[in-house]
């Protein structure tokens, strides 16, 4: 069975870090590209960042640009997405998702991770 | 870039057809993908690549996508089905372009 379990959401000054995590099972990691997906509360979901099956490419949206860092460990079947200065408007639930390439859809999504930006 | 309009709501009685439709500029020409988000749930696809159907997902939900719009069809809708719906395309002209739509609020009456 696909699985995919965030970790790492919590509350955060604006400023302020945080490392969201994703764990998959029950496929073969390496083989997938990996995104994160945003949804803020009462809004609609939004791309965040992608990276390649074996983190040699990554790509963010204008929004997060030189401020979130995606990567990967596909020895520990892990995804990673690194927050720097953090702001309020990134207050968002955030879904890690798999695609087999580019074109391809999102066919499983975590159950996703809170973050809060607030001080 | 690329952007993808959906209604923000779409009611329908059960046993109806719902349609929601996802408008972008010769949208015809991407592959459009579409998921379904219950509250507090994660969202899951329910068509890929314009009318194709994963595991699972019921015959009733169908796609189709010309000119400028992609339409999903729910047909014989029930009460389950009352979600929010998202559109969704790669831009292959960017790097960084995947893209959603806003969402359509279904609501089952």
């Amino acid at each position: 069975e696909v699985q995919l379990v965030e970790s790492g959401g919590g509350l955060v000054q604006p400023g302020g870090s945080l490392r969201l995590s994703c764990a998959a099972s029950g496929f073969t990691f390496s083989s997938y590209w990996m995104h994160w997906v945003r949804q803020a509360p009462g809004k609609g979901l939004v791309w965040v960042s992608r990276i390649n099956s074996d983190g040699s490419s990554t790509s963010y949206a204008d929004s997060v640009k030189g401020r979130f860092t995606i990567s990967r460990d596909n020895a520990k079947n892990t995804l990673y997405l690194q927050m720097n200065s953090l702001r309020a408007e990134d207050t968002a639930v955030y879904y890690c998702a798999r695609a087999l390439i580019a074109a391809r859809p999102f066919d499983y999504w975590g159950q996703g991770t809170l973050v809060t930006v607030s001080s | 870039s690329y952007v993808l309009t959906q209604p923000p709501s779409v009611s329908v009685a059960p046993g109806k057809t719902a349609r929601i439709t996802c408008g972008g500029n010769n949208i015809g020409s991407k592959s459009v993908h579409w998921y379904q988000q219950k509250p507090g749930q994660a969202p899951v696809l329910v068509i890929y690549y314009d009318s194709d159907r994963p595991s699972g997902i019921p015959e009733r939900f169908s796609g189709s996508n010309s000119g400028n719009t992609a339409t999903l069809t729910i047909s014989r809708v029930e009460a389950g089905d009352e979600a929010d719906y998202y559109c969704q395309v790669w831009d292959s002209s960017s790097d960084h372009n995947w893209v959603f739509g806003g969402g359509t609020k279904l609501t089952v009456l």
